[in-house]
């Protein structure tokens, strides 16, 4: 099946603990993205990439890093520096171009305990 | 700077009656328009989208929207609701004279249809 994967779909975490989200995709989409949504909220974005071996800061990227080493995969990584990490992440792509929808994962639950 | 309001938190519609959903946009240039829906726990399942041409556009699951330049909105519309389409409903927009500009979420509505 084509889509965007993540994985796991929940995931706990101890306080001063980093954790990585895992994304792949195989839609040969040059673009990912990175959002965060809290409960009743809007999404935020935390980071994309248009291309391999390039990626920028969106809105709330402090706390959170990323990579970008191959086409299809896009893995997120919560810091311990992260002060309110508990939140829904959402994994999303696109082919490049401003016109082209973008195509989000199933997300994934982060809770801090 | 571009930006896509929800003014509306909550849109509640009985069974069978129309459904709207607002949004309005702002940007620079030519904005290209977007609707999702999300249901709970999951990730966004896109709707339908405005790049160019008519102004009525048509998409998943019986619904359309209609772009009005002079408002700049962007409102979502369904003739007759679906109880199944309760859910959480979010445009977004982009500024379409550049592929590096970003897409921007509205905070959402929440569609409620009661039997």
């Amino acid at each position: 099946d084509g889509g965007i994967t993540q994985s796991p779909k929940y995931l706990f975490r101890k306080e001063g603990q980093n954790v990585t989200l895992s994304c792949e995709q195989n839609l040969n989409h040059d673009a990912m993205y990175w959002y965060r949504q809290d409960p009743g909220q809007g999404l935020r974005l935390i980071y994309y990439s248009q291309i391999v071996n390039d990626f920028q800061k969106g809105d709330i990227a402090e706390g959170y890093s990323v990579s970008r080493e191959k086409k299809e995969s896009f893995p997120l990584t919560v810091t311990s520096a992260q002060k309110n990490p508990t939140a829904f992440y959402l994994c999303a792509s696109s082919p490049s171009g401003s016109g082209n929808t973008i195509y989000f994962g199933e997300g994934s639950w982060l809770t801090v305990v | 700077a571009q930006s896509v309001a929800q003014p509306e938190d909550q849109v509640n519609v009985a069974e069978g009656n129309p459904l709207t959903v607002k949004c309005t946009y702002s940007v620079s240039g030519n904005p290209y328009l977007f609707w999702y829906v999300q249901y709970p726990n999951r990730g966004l399942q896109f709707l339908l989208k405005y790049i160019t041409g008519d102004n009525l556009v048509k998409g998943s699951y019986g619904f359309e929207a209609e772009f009005n330049k002079s408002q700049t909105s962007f409102h979502l519309k369904k003739p007759s609701a679906l109880v199944s389409d309760s859910a959480l409903y979010f445009c977004a927009v982009r500024e379409g004279y550049s592929s590096a500009s970003k897409i921007i979420f509205g905070s959402g509505t929440r569609l409620s249809i009661r039997p």
